[in-house]
Formats: structure tokens, C-alpha cells, sequence
């Protein structure tokens, strides 16, 4: 059974950058999957970040392309997101989760982890 | 981009009723990478359907998935009382490659 954590701060200053890492257990990052971001602002739903192959291949939302930053280390069988330049309007709850190479869906997810923006 | 948008916003029923839910694509969008997800208060989304009508691991016979090119159905045959939660659709392949409909809140009425 896969399973999925986020961490990183809760809190993160605007014009800062937001930085979470998201730990792999049970299964290999090195597999054949895409490893994903996924963010809900409060009372809101869902919008996709963006994901990585663990050879280091990504695919961004065009949306947060120009402040983010995915990367992976299959050493520690995690994945990491920056997004720079936050304002208020980054806050949600970010969420890590996996998508199999050849399918569209989501399979495996984190339980979440919030993120406010606040001085 | 292809938009999804998700109808009605809130469906009110009670438990033991029939729960239909429509998502609607603003362009064509292939059966194989339509899926649906629950998510209940203070929980990640769970997997329900993919691929338009496949039930993911785990998930009951009373939910099931059907639809084709810009429409697609969730339906739930009887509701039980943990199904009343707020549910996504999703689409892989157009471009940005992954966006999600706004959402329907299923409540008990």
C-alpha cells in the first residue's frame, strides 16, 4: 500500500517561498508514475500544481509555472515543490499524490498539509 | 483548457434515495481519463471512478460511473449516511493536462 506525506512550514511570508516535501513509503518513487501537487484553498476546490517524473521530467500549470519548482530525490523516495513570490492567495491545503504513467486519476494521496501566507 | 463544470452545486437527498450527478466538458474529453473523487471535511479526496466507469479498489457497487466525450455521470444507486461529502470530477489531457470541476455537496436533506 503506497502511502503519501507532506511536510514543510505551516507559515510562509508573502513575497517568500513555500517549500514541501512529500515522503514515499511503500512503494518506489522510481516506479513508473507521476508524482504530483495538488492544492485546495480554504472553502474552495481543487486545482492541480503540477507533477514529476522521478527522471526529473515536469509538467506545470501553466497558471504557477513561472514561480514553481518541482524536483525529486529517489535516494530519500521523496518529491519536493517551491513555489516563490506567495501571496495571501497561495494559502490552502497542498497535497501530494500519485498518478500511474498510462492513466488520468489520482490513485494515491497525502492527507494534506495547510500552508497560510501571512505576515 | 478544458473546463469541467460540475451540476447542481448542492443536491439535497436522504439516505436510501438515488444520487445523480452530471459533469460537463467543455471540450471533448476521451472515457479513458475521466475520473471522480469524494472528499469528505478535513480528508484528502479519495479515488472513486476512473476511466469514466471503473470503481476504484475498495469502493462500494452502489457507485458507478458512465458517460462519453463532454458528458459524464456519477451515480449512486442508495445513499448511505458516510456517502452525504462533496464530489470531483477530473480530467487528464487536455492542456494544462489535469483540471478538476468545481465540485457538487451531496447533503442530507
Amino acid at each position: 500500500q503506497v502511502q503519501l506525506q507532506e511536510s514543510g512550514p505551516g507559515l510562509v511570508k508573502p513575497s517568500g517561498t513555500l517549500s514541501l516535501t512529500c515522503t514515499v513509503s511503500g512503494g518506489s518513487i522510481s516506479s513508473s508514475s507521476w508524482w504530483g501537487w495538488i492544492r485546495q484553498p480554504p472553502g474552495k476546490g481543487l486545482e492541480w500544481i503540477g507533477y514529476i517524473y522521478y527522471s526529473g521530467s515536469t509538467n506545470y500549470n501553466p497558471s504557477l509555472k513561472s514561480r514553481l519548482t518541482m524536483s525529486v530525490d529517489t535516494s530519500k523516495n521523496q518529491f519536493s515543490l517551491k513555489l516563490s513570490s506567495v501571496t495571501a492567495l497561495d494559502t490552502a491545503v497542498y497535497y501530494c499524490a500519485r498518478k500511474i504513467a498510462a492513466a488520468g486519476e489520482f490513485d494515491y494521496w497525502g492527507q494534506g498539509t495547510l500552508v497560510t501566507v501571512s505576515s | 483548457e478544458i473546463v469541467l463544470t460540475q451540476s447542481p452545486g448542492t443536491l439535497s437527498l436522504s439516505p436510501g434515495e438515488r444520487a445523480t450527478l452530471s459533469c460537463r466538458a467543455s471540450q471533448s474529453v476521451s472515457s479513458s481519463f475521466l475520473a471522480w473523487y469524494q472528499q469528505k471535511p478535513g480528508q484528502a479526496p479519495r479515488l472513486l471512478i476512473y476511466g469514466a466507469s471503473n470503481r476504484a479498489t475498495g469502493i462500494p457497487d452502489r457507485f458507478g460511473g458512465s458517460g462519453s466525450g463532454t458528458d459524464f455521470t456519477l451515480t449512486i444507486s442508495r445513499l448511505e449516511p458516510e456517502d452525504f461529502a462533496v464530489y470531483y470530477c477530473q480530467q487528464y489531457g487536455g492542456s494544462p493536462p489535469i483540471t478538476f470541476g468545481q465540485g457538487t455537496r451531496l447533503e442530507i436533506k
